[in-house]
């Protein structure tokens, strides 16, 4: 059974950071691409970052380059995303996605964690 | 950046057919796929590359892609499918994971 269950979602302050974790299980994790997505309450989904499964190629969004880091630690079947420079914008729940590839279609989704970004 | 543009908001009487687009430039050349998301859920895959579907998901739910416009139709709705559905491409322009903005699928 696929399992991607996200964790380190917090309240932190404007100018802050923070990192979030995804554990994998249930798949091969080091054949998977990764993705974090996020969701503000109440509106549509935006994809945050994308990772190959051997961590050669990342991609950013634009909202969030040079502010994140996506990593991945293939022999602990994790993702990670570090989140530096916290904006009220980035407030949002962030998904955990598995991937076959880049144009392939988002298998399975975790069930996210809320960043909320307040003074 | 490449953009996905889906109505709002789609509403439909129980058994009958409901029609979601998404509008992108030339989408037909883009392998498009479509989510379903229920309230307090994660979303899930309910067609991919245009016009296949995930073991599980009903036969009432099609794809198709041509021109500037992909289309997800389900069929004999039931009040389940009420739900927001999403679109998706890839950019390889942009290198992007592009979504659509949703569609809100209400079963009158």
């Amino acid at each position: 059974q696929v399992q991607l269950v996200e964790s380190g979602g917090d309240l932190v302050k404007p100018g802050g950071s923070l990192r979030l974790s995804c554990a994998a299980s249930g798949f091969s994790f080091s054949d998977s691409y990764m993705s974090w997505i996020r969701q503000t309450p109440g509106k549509g989904l935006e994809w945050v970052s994308y990772i190959s499964s051997s961590g050669d190629t990342i991609y950013y969004a634009d909202s969030v380059k040079g502010r994140f880091t996506i990593s991945r630690d293939n022999a602990e079947n994790s993702l990670y995303l570090q989140m530096n420079s916290l904006r009220a914008d980035d407030t949002a729940v962030y998904y955990c996605a598995q991937a076959g590839g880049p144009a392939a279609e988002i298998d399975y989704w975790g069930q996210g964690t809320l960043v909320t970004v307040s003074s | 950046s490449y953009v996905l543009t889906q109505p709002p908001s789609v509403s439909v009487a129980p058994g009958m057919t409901a029609t979601i687009t998404c509008g992108g430039n030339n989408i037909a050349r883009k392998g498009v796929h479509w989510y379903q998301q229920k309230p307090g859920q994660a979303p899930i895959l309910v067609i991919y590359y245009d016009a296949d579907r995930p073991s599980g998901i009903p036969e009432r739910f099609s794809g198709s892609n041509s021109d500037n416009t992909a289309t997800l139709t389900i069929s004999r709705v039931e009040a389940g499918d009420e739900a927001d559905y999403y679109c998706q491409v890839w950019d390889s322009t942009s290198a992007h994971v592009v979504f659509g903005g949703g569609t809100k699928l209400t079963v009158l």
